[in-house]
């Protein structure tokens, strides 16, 4: 069975950061692209990022772009997703998924940004 | 920038067929833009539906189709069940390898 589990939100100022992990399981994860999807409260869906299956090719949303970096450990079967120069409009529920076609996702971690 | 934009809101009765768009600021939408399309009930996790255009899931239920009609994107439910009342999002490449989601649909079952 396929499993995200998304882990190491929380609140934090703006101007702050945090590191997000994705830990993977149930499938072989060095095989496939990786993705960050966030979801405001109340919003829509906005695609963040994504990885390729070696880390050499990585690929942001031009709002996230110089202050995110999504990274990954395929001994670890862990995506990850540093977020700095964090501002309130960061604030969501973020999502990671399998693939470029997301095809499974994580239940999301809470990132809120406030002071 | 890469703007896709869907119906905000359809409301079709229980049984019937409704048809949901996706549309692209850039031009038409065509395989090329490998159209996905994702179900999202409230409070859970989105679930995934359609891949590359037209091609299902395991899980996707066979009323659920997806096509390019009109330089668009499309989701069609046939058969509409209660269950299916959700926000529909499409999301579609927009080159350099990024994807971009539309607004979504609400979908009333009533």
């Amino acid at each position: 069975e396929v499993q995200l589990v998304e882990s190491g939100g929380g609140l934090v100022q703006p101007g702050g950061s945090l590191r997000l992990s994705c830990a993977a399981s149930g499938f072989t994860f060095s095989s496939y692209w990786m993705s960050w999807v966030r979801q405001a409260p109340g919003k829509g869906l906005e695609w963040v990022a994504n990885i390729k299956q070696d880390g050499s090719d990585k690929y942001y949303m031009d709002s996230v772009k110089g202050r995110f970096t999504i990274s990954r450990d395929n001994a670890k079967n862990s995506l990850y997703l540093q977020i700095n120069s964090l501002r309130a409009e960061d604030t969501a529920v973020y999502y990671c998924a399998r693939a470029k076609w997301l095809d499974y996702w994580g239940q999301g971690t809470l990132v809120t940004v406030s002071s | 920038q890469t703007v896709v934009t869907q119906e905000p809101s359809l409301t079709v009765s229980p049984g019937g067929t409704v048809t949901l768009t996706c549309a692209s600021n850039t031009g038409a939408v065509t395989s090329g833009y490998y159209p996905n399309w994702f179900q999202q009930k409230p409070g859970q996790v989105p679930r995934a539906l359609i891949y590359s255009t037209s091609n299902k899931y395991s899980w996707t239920p066979a009323r659920f189709s997806g096509s390019l009609l009109g330089g668009k994107g499309v989701l069609t439910l046939s058969g509409v069940q209660p269950e299916d009342e959700a926000e529909y999002y499409c999301l579609i490449y927009s080159g350099g390898a990024s994807w971009v989601f539309g607004g979504g649909t609400k979908l009333t079952v009533l």
